[in-house]
Order: structure tokens, then sequence, then C-alpha cells
């Protein structure tokens, strides 16, 4: 199994440019997580989706981040506009069931994303 | 308010001593807690997870104890390795209706040859 995968690995952008960050979920995996990290704020769930269905996305900062999962084996989160703040590295995970807390949830490697 | 907080912020120990990471929370209802490693440039990988019921849970050399009374955890590493160097982040949810996370600092481990 190769797991979650994500793509950028890396991506540099400059302030005001749209960013799109991409994931792919363990094959048979039914919830899709999005996490950001900070050195200052540490893991942050922005959004969750069960089913393809966006379930909690209470942690999204604002309306500059919007996320889409178009399909069971495929996710997306967009920044536009992008701002220097916004530099963190973004996790996408996966889980097999509704997302609930007891279940296991397998990261990706993350995208490094620095806005300048 | 949910707040996890995770002590010491970073700690240093020589390969093969064992240590000892402590997790507070003030998370309410209480779910479950889960201690996750998060080896330098990769994604968190769960180590445990407790719920209200359990007090100890092993996975190999790491063991976590859990006093909901107190509302603390812990994470006992024995006989440490090279391999531990990493941080450690306390991970507790409340019971709401799609289980509100909450996640900790993290804790800095470094073994040192």
């Amino acid at each position: 199994d190769a797991g979650v995968i994500q793509s950028p690995r890396h991506e540099v952008t400059e302030m005001g440019q749209e960013v799109t960050l991409r994931c792919k979920p363990i094959s048979g995996h039914n919830s899709l997580f999005w996490y950001r990290q900070t050195m200052m704020r540490g893991l942050e769930l922005l959004i969750y989706f069960n089913n393809n269905v966006p379930i909690d996305d209470s942690g999204m900062p604002e309306d500059r981040f919007s996320a889409k999962m178009p399909n069971a084996s495929f996710s997306t989160l967009k920044i536009q506009p992008s701002e220097p703040r916004d530099s963190a590295v973004y996790f996408c995970a996966s889980s097999l069931g509704e997302g609930r807390a007891q279940e296991t949830q397998y990261f990706g490697p993350g995208t490094r994303l620095l806005v300048l | 308010k949910n707040q996890v907080e995770q002590s010491p912020q970073s700690l240093i120990i020589l390969e093969g001593k064992n240590c000892t990471l402590q997790c507070n929370y003030t998370v309410s209802p209480f779910s479950n807690l889960r201690w996750y490693k998060q080896d330098t440039g990769r994604g968190p990988v769960s180590l445990t997870i407790m719920t209200f019921s359990e007090n100890t849970k092993s996975n190999g050399r790491y063991t976590a104890t859990l006093d909901a009374d107190t509302k603390q955890s812990s994470l006992h590493i024995t006989a440490s390795q090279l391999s531990d160097s990493a941080s450690y982040i306390c991970v507790v949810s409340a019971r709401t209706s799609y289980d509100k996370v909450i996640f900790g600092p993290g804790t800095s481990l470094s073994v040192i040859p």
C-alpha cells in the first residue's frame, strides 16, 4: 500500500498567488482530513470529509481557504490569495471509518508551503 | 476551555536511558487520548490510544498511562534508541457529535549516543 500521497512536497509562491495542494487517501478509506502545522500553533485540524462530504470545517481559517473532495480518491486544499502567514506544513490524513476519534488516522508526508 | 498541555517542551537523553513525557488536559466530555510520534519531516504516526476505562497501553518500548480523574497521561519510553528522536504529540478528543480533537504542542525528544 502506497499510503497517503500528497503533492507537491514543497511549494514556494509569492503573496497573492493561488496555491493548490493535493491528496490521495489510502484506497478504501472513507474519511479524509486536512491539517496545518506551524511552530507557533502546532497541529490544527482544518477540515474533514466523510464519504466525500465535508463534516467539520470549523478549523478553516477564513474564506481564502477552500477544500473539495470530488471523489473517494482525491482531495484538494486551495488557498486564494495566499499570504505569508499561510506558510506551514499541510498534512492530509485518512481513516477507514466515519472519522471518529477512536479511528487510527494515517498521515501523508505533508506539503511544505512557503509564501514570500 | 478545552486545552492540552505537554511537558517538558524538549528533552535530551542518552541512548539506552528511560524517559517519561507528560500530558495534562482539560477536555470535557472526554472521549479518548492518543499519543503520536512525529519524525522530522514526516507525518505523525499513532503510538497508542486510550479510552476512559483504560489506564495503561503498551506498544513495544512505549507505555502510555492515563489517569482520567486527574486528567493526566504519561508516555514512558524504555531503553531509548536513537530512532526515538522525534516529537511526541498528545491528542485528546472530546465526545461531541463528531469528536472534537485537541492537539498538544508536543515534546521534542533527542536521544544522543
